[in-house]
């Protein structure tokens, strides 16, 4: 069965910290995606990444960075973490192609106090 | 400016009749896909039917339709004889032909569905 797995359901920092959100796949997936979810405004592309050491930006990337040095891990970090990144973080990878529906891990809920 | 667009934050449902959510979206591209998501209370995120705007026919997955209007620009999801597992919130995705292989996935805002017996 196809897996996306986020190391911390729940993480709790405190601003200015270093944060890493990290996420795996097992299905060989080109693509993988980090998201954020807030209330009312759905989820939000922060970065993506089509292939190993490939990354994109997406809607909002001003104050996190991605790495993908391997094709099934890719990685979040809030280089300094802020209050108001406190948010539910969704990875999810998929094949190419138009038709290739997302496949999501179960989330971390983020709290930067 | 916004791609996806639900208008319905909330909606109920009696338990067994059908039910139609709302999706409109914004593109120049001919070539797109759109997809449905729902997202039960436990977080997780659980794919449900996707269209092609090249696709002739609406597309249909067990007890979930689209109905696809593309010279309108919508894609509502249509539930039919609804569940009480069927609560959760649902959204609706678009990628676009541009995206080639970056394969990247905007999504609406949701809309909370509530199924009362």
């Amino acid at each position: 069965d196809v897996k996306v797995t986020q190391s911390s359901r729940y993480l709790v920092k405190r601003t200015g910290e270093k944060v890493f959100l990290e996420c795996v796949q097992d299905m060989d997936h080109e693509n993988m995606f980090w998201y954020r979810q807030d209330p009312g405004l759905g989820l939000r592309l922060i970065y993506f990444s089509y292939d190993v050491k490939m990354k994109e930006k997406g809607d909002i990337p001003e104050g996190y960075s991605v790495s993908r040095e391997k094709k099934e891990r890719f990685s979040l970090i809030l280089e300094s973490a802020s209050t108001n990144q406190t948010s539910m973080y969704l990875c999810a990878s998929s094949f190419r192609g138009r038709q290739s529906p997302l496949h999501f891990g179960n989330g971390t809920r983020l709290t930067v106090t | 400016a916004q791609k996806i667009t639900q208008t319905q934050p909330g909606m109920f449902v009696q338990e067994k009749e059908a039910v139609t959510l709302d999706c409109t979206y914004d593109t120049s591209d001919q070539s797109y896909g759109l997809f449905w998501y729902k997202q039960p209370s436990s977080g997780e995120m659980i794919f449900l039917i996707y269209q092609g705007s090249y696709d002739e026919q609406n597309a249909t997955e067990g007890r979930y339709s689209l109905n696809f209007q593309k010279a309108r620009k919508s894609a509502n999801l249509v539930i039919s004889a609804s569940q009480l597992g069927d609560s959760a919130m649902y959204f609706c995705a678009m990628r676009e032909g541009g995206s080639g292989n970056t394969g990247k996935l905007i999504f609406g805002q949701g809309t909370t569905l509530q199924v009362k017996p």
